[in-house]
């Protein structure tokens, strides 16, 4: 069975600060999604890595994917409190899309 | 575009009612997806249905509940006799193929299901 594991669940940092989120997936996928949540809200896109090697940056979020180690990672750069919420990764596998548990982050001043 | 369309955004039940959730998906988009999200929780695959296919039921518990996604009309996801347990947040995504592809899914804004 698929699974896809992030870490760390919870994450709070001082604003400024740089960090990685993980996640790790235990099938083969040339495919994986990053998403946003706010509490109460859906979910929105924000990275569609669609080959080994890819990175995708926007603002102070960026994305890689290692398709051979089944690792993408979500790295935070100077984090800001807008920042603050539940980032998604998600593998592509077949007809569908199964997620991470998420990882909650906040940004404190 | 007006996106995927979820209604109603809350929903409240009595235990033992039936719950009925909607799901209208991006216009071109002939792929729907219901997860579930319970509080604090990750999104839980449920079912993968194509215009009046079920292509994957695999996440979908084998008593109450039920999805339908007819020729005509929305997307349906059916929850009888509800129960405590089934309070959480269900959301529908919807894309052009059957799968992520380039863009990913489209996700709609949910209906938070509560049991009372």
């Amino acid at each position: 069975e698929l699974k896809v594991e992030q870490n760390p669940l919870f994450l709070s940092m001082q604003e400024g600060k740089n960090y990685t989120i993980y996640c790790n997936y235990s099938t083969t996928s040339d495919r994986l999604y990053w998403y946003r949540q706010d509490p109460g809200k859906s979910l929105e896109s924000l990275f569609v890595l669609l080959s080994n090697g890819a990175v995708k940056q926007e603002g102070r979020l960026m994305a890689s994917l290692d398709t051979k180690a089944r690792l993408s990672t979500l790295h935070i750069t100077a984090a800001v409190h807008d920042l603050s919420a539940t980032y998604f990764c998600a593998v592509d596998i077949a007809d569908d899309m199964r997620f991470g548990a998420g990882t909650r982050l906040t940004v404190k001043p | 575009n007006a996106g995927v369309m979820q209604n109603p955004r809350h929903l409240v039940r009595r235990r033992g009612q039936e719950a009925r959730l909607r799901c209208s998906p991006m216009k071109g988009h002939s792929h729907v997806y219901w997860y579930r999200q319970l509080p604090e929780e990750g999104l839980k695959f449920m079912v993968y249905l194509q215009k009046e296919n079920i292509i994957d039921e695999s996440g979908m518990p084998k008593e109450r509940f039920s999805a339908e996604f007819p020729k005509e009309g929305p997307s349906i996801l059916r929850i009888q006799q509800v129960v405590r347990g089934d309070s959480a947040a269900y959301f529908c995504a919807s894309s052009p193929l059957g799968q992520g592809g380039s863009h990913g899914y489209t996700f709609g804004s949910g209906t938070r299901l509560t049991v009372v």
